[in-house]
Formats: C-alpha cells, sequence, structure tokens
C-alpha cells in the first residue's frame, strides 16, 4: 500500500465551482501534512500547511482527520489559474523532516 | 520566492558518462534534499543533507551519490548515467530552526540520459 494515495483526476471543473481533494495517508507516525500545487513543468510550491484545527487561506480550506489518516482540500470560488496538479504530501515523526509525496491530483478549471 | 537556483537546467548525455547537478541556495537553510520526479510516480527522496558534509540516503539512492562542502552548496552525481536515471531532478531547503517542515524547492533539471 502506498504512503499517500490520492485519487490521480484529472477534475475538470467550471470556473466558479467548489472542489474538494481527498488524500489518504498510511503511517500512523506522520506528523506533518501540507498541500503543494505544481504547474505543468514547475517545480511544486507550497499552497498551505494542515492542521489539526484545520485552517484556511482565502478560498482554501485544509482538513485534518488524524484518526482517519485522512487530509482534505477545498477549493471554493475556482479560478482558471487554480488549474495545476495538486500534491498531498507528509512527514513522518523521527525522518528529519523527510517528506513523502503523493503523486498529485489534477484539477483543470474550465471558463 | 527562496532562493534556490538549480544548474544546469536541461541536459543531455550519453549512457556511462558521469553527470553532476548543482543546487545552490542564498538562504543559509541547514538542510538540503534532492528529489526525482517521473510520470506514474511521486516526488521520490533520492538523498539529504543535514548539514556541511552530514548527508544521507533516500528512497532511491542507489546510482547516485552527494556532497556538501558548503552550506550553499549540494551537488548530485551520476557516476556513470543509465537511461532509468532520464528524469526531472529537484532540490529543495529547509530551515529546520523553528520546528517547520515546509520544503521549497528549486526549479528542477530535465536530464536525458541516451
Amino acid at each position: 500500500r502506498k504512503e499517500v494515495e490520492q485519487d490521480p483526476g484529472p477534475f475538470n471543473v467550471p470556473e466558479g465551482a467548489t472542489v474538494a481533494f481527498n488524500c489518504t495517508y498510511s503511517n500512523s507516525a506522520s506528523q506533518s501534512f501540507f498541500w503543494y500545487r505544481q504547474d505543468c513543468r514547475k517545480e511544486p510550491k507550497l499552497l498551505m500547511s494542515v492542521y489539526s484545527s484545520g485552517n484556511e487561506d482565502g478560498r482554501f480550506t485544509a482538513q485534518l482527520n488524524r484518526a482517519s489518516q485522512y487530509i482534505s482540500l477545498l477549493i471554493r470560488d475556482s479560478k482558471l489559474s487554480d488549474s495545476a496538479t495538486y500534491l498531498c504530501v507528509v512527514n513522518l515523526r523521527g525522518s528529519q523532516g523527510n517528506l513523502i509525496f503523493g503523486k498529485g491530483t489534477k484539477l483543470s478549471v474550465k471558463p | 520566492d527562496a532562493g534556490i537556483t538549480q544548474s544546469p537546467r536541461h541536459k543531455v548525455t550519453e549512457t556511462g558518462t558521469p553527470v553532476t547537478l548543482r543546487c545552490h541556495q542564498t538562504e543559509n537553510h541547514r538542510y538540503m534534499y534532492w528529489y526525482r520526479q517521473d510520470p506514474g510516480h511521486g516526488l521520490r527522496l533520492i538523498h539529504y543533507s543535514y548539514g556541511v558534509k552530514d548527508t544521507d540516503k533516500g528512497e532511491v539512492s542507489d546510482g547516485y551519490s552527494v556532497s556538501r562542502s558548503k552550506t550553499e552548496d549540494f551537488l548530485l552525481t551520476l557516476e556513470s548515467a543509465t537511461s532509468s536515471q532520464t528524469s526531472v531532478y529537484f532540490c529543495a531547503i529547509r530551515d529546520g530552526t523553528s520546528g517547520s517542515y515546509e520544503q521549497y524547492f528549486g526549479p528542477g533539471t530535465r536530464l536525458t540520459v541516451t
């Protein structure tokens, strides 16, 4: 079983839609959680960290459920510029900060 | 944007030749990482460094070596390149002083081994 699993998509949504991405992780020693965004042929960029209490940054909301080992990202009012691949990322306790990446979920926002 | 550069940005080389990729940072961060990204796989860790001259292996370290003689530079060497090492290579950095595990990535190097 892969350590971080995501639906690969693609998710094709119209502008203005709300879209949700889900991610599950298998290692209970996971201690830090992130969503990164990666544009085509570019480097991953940190979108947001995910905290146990949930956190919001503008149109983006991230949730963490430790009991279910599940992370989510909600994007409201989708923009064309949100089109990208979204990577779910975890860090294991005691791993020197090494990150484990999901394969990503591709989002395409259409006019 | 974090001050991370990678060189070269693109390289085509032949099987069996040595290749060195360079990652340079201006942030004075302690931790540096090399990943590779291939279709059908997430980013996979090759090697990482937790200080000058302090390095360790990642998930896919076979065929790769690294060196870090200065805080700002982390070199990845393919001693004898193989076609399976055709990939996009990303360097990342992490501060480590604030307890944060966020990593910031360089622009990547596209390597083709023919």
